[in-house]
C-alpha cells in the first residue's frame, strides 16, 4: 500500500540553524510529491511541489527516487517558519480523484 | 472571493445524533474532498467528488455519507455519530490543471462526539 512517513513528530531548532524535515514514501509508480504547511490559526496550504523544482520561502525539496525520499530543507530557519508541515503523495491526477496521501506531519519549532 | 468555507467551525454531538457539515467554494473547481485529521495520523480521505452529482469513497468512508447536488457545495453527513468520529474535518477543492496542481483547503470543522 502507498504510504508517506514523516519520522519526526517535532523538530526544534534555533533561528539561523539549518532545517531538514524528512519524508519517505512507498509507491512503486511515479509519484507526485508535495509539501503542505499549516501556520498557527491558518488553513493548510501548499508550500511546494516536486514537479516545479522551486524554492519557496527559502525551502527546497528534491525527489530522490532511489531513496524514495522528498526531504524539505532550508539553510537558515526563521521564527516565522514555525508551523506544522505535511508531506503528501499523489498517485496521479485521476487516481481516486487525485487524492493526496498525507504523512503524519512534523511540527517545526524555531526558537529565537 | 471567500475560497473554501466550512460550516460550522465547531460542534459537539452526543452519540447517536446526526449532523451535516457543509463545504462551499466559489472557485468553480470540479474536484472536492473531505478529509479527517486525527493526532499522529495526518489527514485521511473520507469521500471525494469529481464533479456535480458524483461522489466516491475514500480511505475511511464508514459512518459517513456525502452529496454534491450543486457544483459549489459538498456536504458530509453523519447519520449516527460515534465517539470515534471525534476529529477535525477538512474540505478541499482542486481544479484539474495538470501535474502538480494543488488542493485548496477550508479552515476545518472541529467535531467532538460525547
Amino acid at each position: 500500500a502507498q504510504r508517506v512517513t514523516q519520522p519526526e513528530k517535532l523538530l526544534s531548532v534555533f533561528k539561523g540553524a539549518p532545517v531538514e524535515l524528512k519524508c519517505n514514501y512507498s509507491y512503486s509508480g511515479s509519484p507526485e510529491l508535495f509539501w503542505y504547511v499549516q501556520y498557527s490559526r491558518q488553513r493548510l496550504q501548499l508550500l511546494l511541489r516536486h514537479i516545479s523544482r522551486e524554492s519557496i520561502k527559502g525551502f527546497t525539496a528534491d525527489l530522490n527516487k532511489g531513496e524514495t525520499s522528498f526531504h524539505l530543507k532550508k539553510p537558515f530557519a526563521q521564527e516565522e517558519d514555525s508551523a506544522m508541515y505535511y508531506c503528501a503523495l499523489r498517485r496521479g491526477i485521476y487516481n481516486q480523484g487525485g487524492k493526496l496521501i498525507f504523512g503524519q506531519g512534523t511540527e517545526l519549532s524555531v526558537k529565537p | 472571493n471567500a475560497g473554501v468555507t466550512q460550516t460550522p467551525k465547531f460542534r459537539v454531538l452526543k452519540t447517536g445524533q446526526s449532523m451535516t457539515l457543509l463545504c462551499a467554494q466559489d472557485m468553480n473547481h470540479e474536484y472536492m474532498y473531505w478529509y479527517r485529521q486525527d493526532p499522529g495520523m495526518g489527514l485521511r480521505l473520507i469521500h471525494y467528488s469529481v464533479g456535480e452529482g458524483t461522489t466516491a469513497k475514500g480511505e475511511v468512508p464508514d459512518g459517513y455519507n456525502v452529496s454534491r447536488l450543486k457544483k459549489q457545495n459538498f456536504l458530509l453527513g453523519l447519520e449516527s455519530a460515534a465517539p470515534s468520529q471525534t476529529s477535525v474535518y477538512f474540505c478541499a477543492t482542486r481544479v484539474d490543471s495538470g501535474l502538480g496542481d494543488e488542493q485548496f483547503f477550508g479552515p476545518g470543522t472541529r467535531l467532538t462526539v460525547l
